[in-house]
């Protein structure tokens, strides 16, 4: 079965620090990844996505991923954190076919202070 | 363009009750989904439609719950009766592309 874990619970950062979120998923064929992001209060929003090309992706208010297929990892990143950038952060997958479901990780709450 | 809309926003009943909740996905979107977010974990999957037909409810529990959407639009989840452990954040989400789902505000219930 298809799962996803995502290694840090709650990340506490200064503003500046560097970031890097750490999500590794279990499935044995072609996946889509993904990154959300739910900021406090809104509805989950989709942040970056991986389907196929270039293992370096970019998203939105410059975070990135890295797809390394041979660790099943796909790790967010970006490189100086803003306040706004206190969120919970959720890695997904689903099967490369049309219309799956996405296999959500726990989550990682990460909080920004100024 | 209007996002996927969910209502009620909260809802608090006691066990044994039962509940409903409503979403009307993005307009044209033929792909519904209706996920489970226990508190401290990921969205949870409980069933799919493709326009009115189920795709997949490999994980709704039958024996309480139950979805529909009529006309391949709007779409109704019905818990009944509810226990304690239903108490989480329902979240609709619609897709038309094959990959990109959109996700609306949620309905948090508790009950108690």
């Amino acid at each position: 079965a298809q799962s996803v874990s995502q290694h840090n619970h709650h990340v506490i950062l200064s503003e500046a620090a560097s970031l890097e979120l750490g999500c590794n998923y279990s499935y044995g064929g072609t996946v889509n990844l993904f990154w959300y992001v739910q900021y406090p209060g809104q509805h989950l929003q989709l942040l970056l996505k991986y389907f196929s090309g270039d293992p370096l992706v970019k998203g939105i208010k410059g975070f990135e991923a890295e797809f390394i297929k041979s660790k099943f990892s796909f790790n967010l990143r970006k490189p100086s954190v803003q306040w706004s950038d206190t969120a919970e952060y959720f890695c997904a997958v689903n099967a490369n076919q049309a219309g799956t479901a996405l296999i959500f990780g726990k989550g990682t709450t990460l909080s920004v202070s100024s | 363009e209007a996002g996927v809309a969910q209502s009620p926003r909260y809802k608090i009943i006691e066990k044994r009750q039962s509940v409903a909740f409503w979403c009307n996905p993005i307009s044209g979107h033929a792909t519904l989904y209706w996920y489970q977010q226990i508190l401290g974990q990921g969205p949870k999957l409980l069933i799919q439609f493709q326009n009115n037909g189920v795709v997949d409810d490999s994980q709704l529990p039958k024996d309480r719950f139950s979805a529909e959407r009529l006309k391949g639009v709007d779409s109704t989840l019905k818990i009944q009766p509810a226990k304690l452990e239903d108490s989480a954040v329902y979240l609709c989400a619609s897709s038309s592309r094959p990959y990109e789902q959109y996700f609306g505000p949620g309905t948090r219930l508790t009950v108690t």
